[in-house]
């Protein structure tokens, strides 16, 4: 599958907990962007990034969220101390260029469940 | 204001009926746009993007009006498999990421 490809496809966590979710973008891909879409709500831009580059986090919450893209391996959205609020779906997109206006392919999703 | 806007519908139409989403825009700055479409727990998918010019794909025509800051999909002959949501979408400013609206959600009924 040459698709982008995103772990786990459903994690549940109690809060206070840490959930780590992976995205390898499509093969050729370098841009990798993070979107969280919570129920009956549009998609909502959280970073954006390059290989071990941070390009634009203006949609990341300030606390308790990170992302990263290292030399090697996936793209990793890290948020820890989760409550009940980050129940959603986050999606990992990726892109062959970086100009933001064309087309981003998305992962099947990350649903995040805070018991 | 919300940056992209979309009535949610949802819109239910029998098969072979035309249907048409609207869109507004408020970055007068956006300069890239597009409609995508995304199934019930699915992930997005690019359904065509959206020129001055207006284009079409098949079934699908997309217009846009920047003086309005308007964008529109048009479904003709709709079938079973159009059911689904879709997501207007505009570029923002300079470098800012794409940003999306709720959706309009569509069932084709038989």
């Amino acid at each position: 599958n040459a698709g982008v490809m995103q772990n786990p496809r459903h994690l549940v966590r109690r809060r206070g907990q840490e959930a780590r979710l992976r995205c390898s973008p499509m093969k050729g891909h370098s841009h990798v962007y993070w979107y969280r879409q919570l129920p009956e709500e549009g998609l909502k831009f959280m970073v954006y990034l390059q290989k071990e580059n941070i390009i634009d986090e203006s949609g990341m919450p300030k606390e308790r969220f990170s992302a990263e893209f290292p030399k090697e391996g996936p793209s990793i959205l890290r948020i820890q101390q989760v409550v009940r609020g980050d129940s959603a779906a986050y999606f990992c997109a990726s892109s062959r260029t970086g100009d933001r206006t064309g087309e981003l392919f998305f992962g099947e999703g990350s649903r995040l469940t805070v018991l | 204001r919300k940056e992209v806007e979309q009535d949610p519908g949802p819109f239910n139409v029998p098969e072979g009926a035309t249907v048409a989403f609207n869109c507004t825009y408020s970055n007068s700055a956006s300069q890239s746009f597009f409609w995508y479409r995304q199934d019930c727990r699915k992930e997005p998918k690019l359904l065509m993007s959206v020129y001055s010019s207006g284009n079409e794909d098949g079934r699908f025509t997309a217009q846009l009006n920047r003086a309005s800051q308007y964008i529109s999909l048009l479904i003709r002959d709709s079938k079973l498999s159009d059911s689904a949501t879709y997501l207007c979408v505009a570029s923002g400013a300079g470098n800012t990421p794409l940003v999306f609206g709720k959706g309009t959600r569509l069932s084709v009924i038989a």
